[in-house]
């Protein structure tokens, strides 16, 4: 069964500064998906970023990049020039092609401060 | 509408109690999903639809928990007998694929329903 883990419950970062959010996972597919989705205190989640395993290319979404280390099973997640809207709870996500069935991490709650 | 809805936003039920939640997705969404996300944890896949078929509920906690979405647009998950374990954010999702997922056609969340059982 495929697992993920975010090691980091919280996190904190001045405004306009650089952040990396962990995530590892546990799987023996060889092609899969990963996601970052983002859920302010308005509960709704929103997605951030998504890459594609067999793509070797990190995926780049503005201010909002990660590096996936396949051989490693780890996704970071990347914040830069961070903005205190991007204070929120990160969720990595794993999903299996064919399959509907997110499996997500615990969660890093983020605060970026002023 | 231009998003997934739900309704209730909040929910205090007293143990015991039947309680139903609502959910609208997005005109035309063909997926539709719930997730329960316990508190400090990521959300957990409850069950899903195609329309109004009801594909899979391997998720579903006990038979406390019925999930419905009789015309293929709105849903609603009804948990009766509610019991303190079930307090939780649920949450709803969407999602234009026929499929259940693709890729290219990402899941669209709702603001979900806290409920609080007493």
């Amino acid at each position: 069964a495929q697992t993920v883990t975010q090691s980091q419950p919280e996190m904190s970062v001045q405004e306009a500064e650089t952040v990396t959010l962990s995530c590892t996972y546990d799987t023996s597919e060889n092609n899969y998906y990963l996601f970052w989705y983002k859920q302010p205190p308005s509960r709704q989640m929103i997605l951030v970023i998504r890459q594609e395993a067999y793509k070797q290319q990190n995926a780049t979404e503005n201010r909002f990049s990660v590096n996936f280390q396949k051989a490693a099973k780890s996704f970071s997640l990347k914040i830069s020039d961070s903005q205190l809207g991007d204070t929120a709870m990160y969720f990595c996500a794993f999903l299996k092609p064919g399959t509907y069935k997110y499996i997500f991490g615990t969660g890093t709650r983020l605060k970026v401060l002023a | 509408g231009a998003g997934v809805s739900q309704s209730p936003r909040y929910k205090v039920a007293k143990r015991g109690q039947d309680v139903a939640l609502r959910c609208d997705p997005i005109s035309g969404h063909v997926s539709l999903f719930w997730y329960q996300q316990a508190l400090g944890q990521g959300p957990e896949f409850l069950t899903y639809f195609q329309n109004e078929a009801q594909l899979d509920k391997s998720g579903l906690p006990s038979d406390r928990f019925f999930a419905e979405r009789p015309e293929g647009s709105v849903s609603t998950l009804k948990i009766q007998r509610t019991q303190q374990e079930d307090s939780a954010v649920y949450l709803c999702a969407s999602s234009f694929s026929s499929q259940g997922f693709s890729y290219n056609s990402p899941l669209h969340f709702g603001n979900g329903t806290r409920l609080t059982v007493t």
